[in-house]
């Protein structure tokens, strides 16, 4: 059975850090392109990055370009998001998902339960 | 980026009956091996998306027969031929053959 165990989500001031982390367990963790993606409270889906299997494509939406690292360690099983210089507006619930291919084209199937970012003074 | 609309944004259904809903996107999803990467995923309150239909029309293990997934292009429609009450929840299109994913608004199943 595919799990996608999200953590490090929490409280956090504008302008900083936290990171996220998703273990994997059920699948080959390494052939598969992994992601994040958020929902802001009572919002829609917005997917902020992707990462290939083997880590040689990453992407990034624009709103979180240059500011999230995405990363991943196969050894294990874990999917890393690293997110500095936090706005208000990034407050959501972080999902990680796996995707059903090794590359960042095909689509997402199964999702973590999220991990809750509030960024507020 | 690939806009994704969805329509109704609200659907009150009768159990029982079927309902519809509609997605569009703003470019053709026909990626170049030929696949069309749209799915959709169904999320309760408080729960994770779960998905129920990938590249248009394939239904995932598990998903009940009552829901089926069509279209080609750029407009595909889910329906579901009788709804049920666990049926209830958000519905939301997800395009994946452009980078960035994007998403529809999200469609509201409620019963009537």
């Amino acid at each position: 059975e595919v799990q996608l165990l999200d953590s490090g989500g929490g409280l956090v001031q504008p302008g900083g850090s936290l990171r996220l982390s998703c273990t994997a367990s059920g699948f080959t963790f390494s052939a598969y392109a992994m992601a994040w993606v958020r929902q802001a409270p009572g919002k829609g889906l917005e997917c902020v990055s992707v990462i290939s299997a083997s880590s040689a494509s990453i992407y990034y939406a624009d709103s979180v370009k240059g500011r999230f690292t995405i990363s991943r360690d196969n050894s294990k099983n874990t999917l890393l998001l690293q997110v500095n210089s936090l706005r208000a507006e990034d407050t959501a619930i972080y999902y990680c998902a796996k995707s059903y291919s090794s590359t960042s084209i095909g689509g997402l199937d199964y999702w973590g339960q999220g991990t809750l970012v509030t960024v507020s003074s | 980026d690939v806009v994704m609309t969805q329509s109704p944004l609200s659907l009150p259904v009768t159990l029982g009956q079927p309902a519809s809903i509609s997605c569009r996107s703003s470019q053709s999803l026909v990626y170049t091996n030929g696949n069309t990467y749209l799915s959709w995923f169904h999320q309760r309150p408080g729960q994770s998306p779960r998905r129920l239909i990938y590249k248009v029309s394939d239904r995932d293990s598990g998903v009940p027969d009552r829901f089926s997934g069509s279209g080609s292009g750029t407009d595909f429609t889910l329906k579901i031929s009788r709804v049920e009450a666990e049926d209830i929840g958000v519905y939301y299109c997800m395009q994946g053959t452009h980078w960035p994913y994007t998403f529809g608004q999200g469609t509201k199943l409620e019963i009537k």
